[in-house]
């Protein structure tokens, strides 16, 4: 059973780079049935797709973010990850890590999330 | 982008009661495959969403049949037979079938 983990700083400071990663255990990240992504809620809010990445390393971008968004994967730890540049204060929110069925095109598990605070 | 729009923004709901969610969006969600690309997930408080239905009427493993999804192109509902206090929290409507994916606000669920 797959689970996801997110992992990296809690605080930025505004103009520098979000990073997390995604671990994932009990389920190989090598499956052409599969995309690994991002999503994330802003405190009080409602849910914002960023992105999602094939192992192979295909992406697709919310186009909202696209330009600021580099999403990457390492199939030889089992992870991916989000780079999210030039943030700001509205980038504030918990980011979600989850699995996305490219067919069926649900998200399923999500990782617990984990808040990132902008703020200087 | 696809507008996801859900009504109503909360219910308040006595638990053995149905409770029904709409969602509505703004392009037709079905698929060339010939399904309906809409999901249901669950927030419940101070936890991930979870996946509650996909493809529009298709139940996720371990969810109870007491919920229920159903409609096709725009108009899509949620259904929860006999609300339980288990089943608070939000509830999101998701569209897979457009680039950008897209939720719609939520519909807060709280139990009388």
């Amino acid at each position: 059973q797959a689970q996801l983990q997110e992992s990296g700083p809690g605080r930025v400071k505004p103009s520098d780079t979000l990073s997390l990663t995604c671990g994932v255990s009990g389920y190989s990240i090598i499956d052409e049935d599969y995309w690994w992504g991002w999503v994330r809620q802003p405190p009080g809010k409602g849910l914002e797709w960023i992105a999602y990445i094939y192992y192979g390393g295909d992406t697709y971008y919310n186009p909202s973010l696209k330009s600021r968004v580099t999403m990457s994967v390492d199939t030889s730890k089992n992870q991916f990850s989000l780079k999210l540049n030039s943030v700001t204060a509205i980038d504030t929110a918990v980011y979600f890590c989850a699995r996305y069925h490219g067919v069926r095109g649900w998200f399923d598990p999500w990782g617990q999330g984990t808040l990132v605070t902008v703020s200087s | 982008d696809i507008v996801m729009t859900q009504s109503p923004l909360s219910l308040s709901v006595t638990p053995g009661e149905p409770a029904s969610i709409s969602c509505r969006s703004s392009q037709s969600l079905l698929h060339s495959d010939g399904y309906n690309h809409l999901d249901w997930y669950l927030q419940k408080p101070g936890q991930s969403p979870q996946l509650l239905i996909y493809l529009g009427s298709s139940r996720a493993s371990g969810v109870p049949d007491r919920f229920s999804g159903s409609g096709s192109g725009t108009d899509f509902t949620l259904k929860i037979n006999r609300v339980e206090a288990d089943d608070v929290g939000v509830y999101y409507c998701m569209q897979g079938v457009q680039i950008p994916v897209t939720f719609g606000g939520g519909t807060k669920v709280e139990i009388k």
